[in-house]
């Protein structure tokens, strides 16, 4: 089966720093995504990891430990734009699982 | 390049009726997904398929769920009869080549009554 576990909600400061944390348990592995998905809205594609490592993109930055299920989302220099739920997602054998999503709020 | 295609985008139905979902995937993306979601919860996968075959389908519930794709392009979800616990967003998702990322419709907002 697959366990994927992330925060409910974070809040943050525009212009501050958050990083989000994604935990997993699955029967096999073959990367990880992030998703963005603004209320109302499609997921949208953000980062993908299949080695261990971080991938920077802009502001955006992800970071995987294959040996500790666990991966990172760090957003940088953040905007009001910002705001919106962010989702970890696993794909093991061709089938793409999602955590439950990190609400993330952005205040002035 | 247009994306995923979804309609209709909202869709109000009385309990017991049947109802329609179409998806039109990005050209030349031969996975598809359909997925349910849940207001604050991610989406749940239902069925997947690489080109006219459904590959995983063993969280579709076959009792009242049903889904094809004709000539490996475009799909439709079906539910007869709807139940108010169906109340959700319909999400249909492609992808190019197995484990890429897949790119996601805008989504059908399913209202049971």
């Amino acid at each position: 089966g697959q366990n994927i576990d992330q925060p409910t909600e974070m809040t943050a400061t525009e212009g501050a720093i958050v990083q989000i944390n994604c935990t997993y348990q699955t029967s096999g592995f073959n990367g990880l995504f992030w998703y963005q998905q603004h209320a109302g809205e499609a997921p949208t594609f953000l980062s993908y990891n299949v080695l261990d490592g971080l991938e920077e993109k802009g502001r955006f930055s992800s970071f995987l430990s294959r040996s500790k299920g666990y991966s990172y989302l760090l957003l940088k220099e953040l905007q009001m734009k910002d705001s919106a739920s962010y989702l970890c997602a696993v794909i093991n054998d061709y089938k793409l699982s999602f955590g439950a999503g990190t609400t993330v709020t952005v205040r002035a | 390049e247009a994306g995923v295609v979804q309609s209709p985008r909202y869709k109000i139905i009385e309990k017991k009726q049947p109802v329609a979902f179409w998806c039109n995937p990005i050209s030349g993306h031969n996975t598809l997904y359909w997925y349910l979601q849940n207001l604050g919860q991610g989406p749940e996968l239902l069925i997947r398929y690489e080109n006219e075959e459904a590959v995983d389908d063993s969280q579709l519930p076959k009792d009242r769920f049903s889904a094809e794709r004709l000539k490996g392009v475009d799909s439709t979800l079906k539910i007869q009869p709807a139940e108010l616990g169906d109340s959700a967003v319909y999400l249909c998702a492609s992808s190019l080549l197995k484990n890429t990322e897949a790119f996601f419709g805008q989504g059908t907002r399913l209202t049971v009554v």
